[in-house]
């Protein structure tokens, strides 16, 4: 069984922070890993990240793939309150089902004014 | 550009009730989903159609049917609701099966159920 694990689960700091968001997994047969970007409603496709492709960057997140570790991690420098969220890891595995995507349970960042 | 659209928002179901819950898309996405999210459990999907005329069941089928009406539309059907299966559902699309290197999830922006 597929397991994706996310740490912190919750992160509180201060405007301007620099944040790092881990994601863990387990998988068979690793095909991608995503992170989605959770404020109140749906979750938003931030990046996806490949063994092709194993470092992302837009703006101020950045995201790196360690295939060697089965992890990876999600960035924010000089973090707004509009960074706030829910941070939703999510791990692809090559089975061919539609069914090959597994989440973790998310890490909770809040950033004080 | 609505993307994924489902209704309702919000809905108060007493145990026993039914309800369908709807999701259209208008991105030609070929794939569909319905996921749940509860607090400390993640999204978990409920059931998904990986095509038109196809459904199956994921993680979490129990209790729940579901219809692929036509490519855009994707229903999911409580028949004799549960308080356990008060949640926030969330129905998705892509391109191409789970992901298809450029076409990840999309998703709705949820149905909040409460079953009392």
């Amino acid at each position: 069984e597929d397991k994706v694990v996310q740490s912190p689960l919750s992160l509180v700091v201060h405007e301007g922070d620099t944040v790092t968001l881990n994601c863990s997994y387990e998988v068979t047969n690793f095909r991608s890993l995503l992170w989605y970007k959770q404020e109140k409603k749906a979750p938003t496709f931030l990046f996806m990240l490949t063994s092709s492709g194993i470092e992302k960057k837009s703006g101020r997140l950045s995201s790196i793939l360690d295939k060697k570790e089965l992890s990876s991690i999600l960035n924010i420098t000089a973090t707004q309150t509009g960074d706030s969220a829910i941070y939703l890891c999510a791990v692809e595995n090559s089975g061919g089902g539609a069914d090959g995507l597994t989440f973790g349970k998310g890490t909770h960042l809040i950033i004080q004014p | 550009n609505a993307g994924v659209t489902q209704t309702p928002k919000f809905q108060v179901l007493k145990t026993g009730q039914s309800m369908t819950l709807q999701c259209a898309q208008d991105m030609n996405h070929n794939s569909m989903y319905w996921y749940r999210q509860d607090p400390g459990m993640g999204l978990r999907l409920i059931y998904y159609s990986a095509s038109e005329g196809t459904t199956d069941k994921g993680e979490v089928p129990n209790g729940y049917n579901v219809s692929r009406l036509n490519k855009r539309e994707f229903s999911l059907r409580l028949e004799s609701a549960a308080p356990s299966q008060t949640s926030v559902y969330f129905c998705a699309s892509s391109e191409i099966g789970r992901t298809a290197y450029n076409s990840p999830l999309h998703f709705g922006n949820g149905t909040r159920l409460t079953v009392t």
